[in-house]
């Protein structure tokens, strides 16, 4: 089946506006986990749920960043008065259930580029 | 498409041998840990995982060696091929009952036909 999609592809937005952006887990995966990713280094955490409940934000920046999964499905997350420093590429990642040792499976990343 | 790992260590080898590429990491509690594959352009791939109650496991072409006493995970690709070329992550699950991984630097595998 399809794996994980992310959407948009590329996101370039002017400093202060609010973006969202889309997660769609592989279908059937219970497990949806936000990274972000700057150059030349490992994608780092941001949030993660199970089903709809978020389960640990430990990793969100800040309070401009949020995120949701209403119906246990796709996701959004969401930065709002965007800044410079936002710029990255934000990775989605799914897995079929609650386990601390289930594989993650990547999505294509949304590359966000706040001018 | 995106340029992944600009200033990453970086292992050069020829087609046909074979590649260790090794990754520390620092919490003696993680209990399971995998190794990713980045090609330029796409999102990190699965390549084999392992937890800490073994010290080795294979898969097609690929092993993993897992030291805890010196916290050290390896991952050595058979017969490497131009396809292989990328950059690889390990990432561990710090069990601290959440479902993250921390991820480490990276490592550029480059095969030369």
């Amino acid at each position: 089946g399809a794996g994980v999609s992310q959407s948009p592809r590329y996101k370039v937005t002017k400093r202060g506006q609010d973006v969202a952006l889309r997660c769609d887990p592989i279908s059937g995966h219970v497990s949806l986990y936000w990274y972000r990713q700057a150059l030349g280094q490992g994608p780092e955490f941001l949030t993660y749920f199970n089903y709809e409940a978020q389960q640990d934000k430990s990793g969100l920046p800040n309070d401009r960043f949020s995120a949701e999964r209403p119906e246990g499905s796709i996701s959004t997350l969401t930065i709002q008065r965007t800044e410079q420093r936002d710029s990255a590429m934000y990775r989605c990642a799914s897995s079929p259930r609650v386990s601390l040792t289930d594989t993650q499976y990547f999505g294509p990343g949304t590359r966000l580029t706040v001018l | 498409g995106e340029s992944v790992g600009l200033h990453l260590p970086t292992l050069s080898v020829q087609e046909g041998d074979n590649s260790i590429i090794n990754c520390a990491y620092s919490n003696s509690a993680s209990d399971y840990f995998i190794w990713y594959k980045q090609e330029s352009g796409k999102g990190p791939q699965f390549i084999i995982d392992i937890r800490s109650n073994m010290d080795k496991r294979q898969g097609q072409r690929v092993t993993v060696l897992l030291n805890k006493t010196v916290k050290h995970l390896s991952l050595q690709i058979a017969a490497t091929q131009p396809g292989d070329s990328a950059v690889y992550f390990c990432a561990e699950n710090p069990n601290t009952g959440f479902q993250k991984l921390v991820f480490g630097t990276g490592t550029r595998l480059l095969v030369s036909p």
